[in-house]
């Protein structure tokens, strides 16, 4: 059974401080999302990473991919308060009918 | 249109009742998504769209559910005899490409409560 596995599935931390998100998947697959997620409203997509190794930076959030270990990390580098939303990994695949699964997300609260 | 557009976005229906949500998809996207997101948990496929074709229809629930995009654009899904546990947002998607999983790009999705 394919699985998409998040963890923390719930963060707290201060302003300023950093933090990693980890996004463990079962099956093999080079195709790796990050969206974000406020609270009623839709997803926004954060990054693609599509070969091992990649690394993409967007102001303070960093993703990246090992296929190898089925793992994508997204670090958070000194939080602010705008970052609080939930935060959801997903896996491509194309050999399944195009599906993408997601995690169960983390929640990331940022206190001030 | 500029983003993807999905109607209504509350629903409130009583159990037994047929509801029917509407995705307009960014134009000239080629494959539509359907996801069920219920409360605290992360998008689960329901179905698939490549243009008009229903390429993958595997994560609906029930014989309940049906999804159509006739002419490759705009997409409803349909839920017939609305039972409690189909209460959740509804987010449909839309990517460029047919090769691959592309980026998707979803709507801001449509709560469905049932009473």
């Amino acid at each position: 059974e394919l699985k998409v596995e998040q963890n923390p599935l719930f963060l707290s931390m201060q302003e300023g401080k950093n933090y990693t998100i980890y996004c463990n998947y079962s099956t093999t697959s080079d195709r790796l999302y990050w969206y974000r997620q406020d609270p009623g409203k839709s997803l926004e997509s954060l990054f693609v990473l599509l070969s091992n190794g990649a690394v993409k930076q967007e102001g303070r959030l960093m993703a990246s991919l090992d296929t190898k270990a089925r793992l994508s990390t997204l670090h958070i580098t000194a939080a602010v308060h705008d970052l609080s939303a939930t935060y959801f990994c997903a896996v491509g695949y194309t050999n399944t009918g195009n599906q993408f699964y997601f995690g169960t997300g983390t929640s990331l609260t940022v206190i001030p | 249109g500029a983003g993807v557009s999905q109607s209504p976005r509350y629903k409130v229906a009583k159990r037994g009742q047929d509801v029917a949500l509407r995705c307009d998809p960014i134009s000239g996207h080629v494959s539509l998504f359907w996801y069920q997101q219920a409360l605290g948990q992360g998008p689960e496929f329901l179905t698939y769209f490549q243009n008009e074709a229903q390429l993958d229809k595997s994560g609906l629930p029930s014989d309940r559910f049906f999804a159509e995009r006739p002419e490759g654009s705009v997409s409803t899904l349909k839920i017939q005899r609305t039972q409690q546990e189909d209460s959740a947002v509804y987010l449909c998607a839309s990517s460029t490409g047919t090769g691959g999983p592309g980026e998707l790009f979803f709507g801001e999705g449509s709560r469905l409560t049932v009473l």
